[in-house]
């Protein structure tokens, strides 16, 4: 089973819309979790770390479900430049991020 | 905003050769990272280190490959004889403690002939 997994998409959604990527992971352990950006050809951009009880970063909201083992990243009022990539990332608790493939988010006019 | 530099941008290199790629992490961070990201994969995890020693590293990381604190301020990822399937972004990262957010640099592409 990979150990963290995540649809590749890409989600095309219009300006304004409310889109949710879900992100899985395998190893129960782990503590921390990360959400990224990555845009074409540059490097991944913390977006948000993934805290138990949740937390928003204005548009942006992130959830933890330990119970299901996976993480929510939730987009509110998407703007064009929102279009990007989006990685999960689980610290493993051994000095080490493992990623997931990424989510292709477009957002169109 | 204190960020992680990279350098040089693009190397091209001939299947061989050796190549080193500088990283120059956040200045107060104790903890240091490669990874690479071939084109179209996912960012896959090298090393981490943590006081002038190796802390962990993946089944990527052989003997091909090596990595230096040379001074207070750079960190090096050296590999020693680069083969085709070498070729991909590779991103120097830090933070600050263990487990706790990691920066990235812009990365270096490295292209393999």
């Amino acid at each position: 089973r990979k150990e963290v997994e995540q649809d590749p998409g890409p989600f095309n959604v219009p300006e304004g819309a409310t889109v949710a990527f879900n992100c899985t992971y395998s190893n129960s352990a782990s503590q921390s979790f990360f959400w990224y950006r990555q845009d074409c050809r540059k490097e991944p951009k913390l977006l948000m770390s993934v805290y138990s009880s949740g937390n928003e970063d204005g548009r942006f909201t992130a959830q933890l479900n330990r119970a299901s083992q996976y993480i929510s990243l939730l987009i509110r009022d998407s703007k064009l430049s929102d279009s990007a990539t989006y990685l999960c990332a689980e610290d493993t608790g051994f000095q080490k991020l493992v990623f997931g493939t990424g989510t292709r988010l477009l957002v169109s006019p | 905003e204190p960020e992680v530099t990279q350098t040089p941008s693009h190397q091209v290199t001939q299947m061989g050769q050796e190549v080193i790629l500088r990283c120059v992490p956040i200045s107060n961070h104790l903890y240091f990272y490669w990874y690479r990201q071939i084109l179209g994969q996912k960012v896959e995890f090298l090393v981490s280190f943590y006081n002038n020693e190796i802390s962990e590293k993946s089944e990527i990381f052989d003997d091909q490959f090596s990595v230096e604190r040379p001074d207070g301020s750079n960190f090096t990822l050296k590999i020693r004889s680069t083969k085709l399937e070498d070729s991909a972004m590779y991103f120097c990262a830090s933070s600050q403690v263990a487990e706790d957010t990691q920066y990235f640099g812009p990365g270096t592409r490295l292209t393999v002939l």
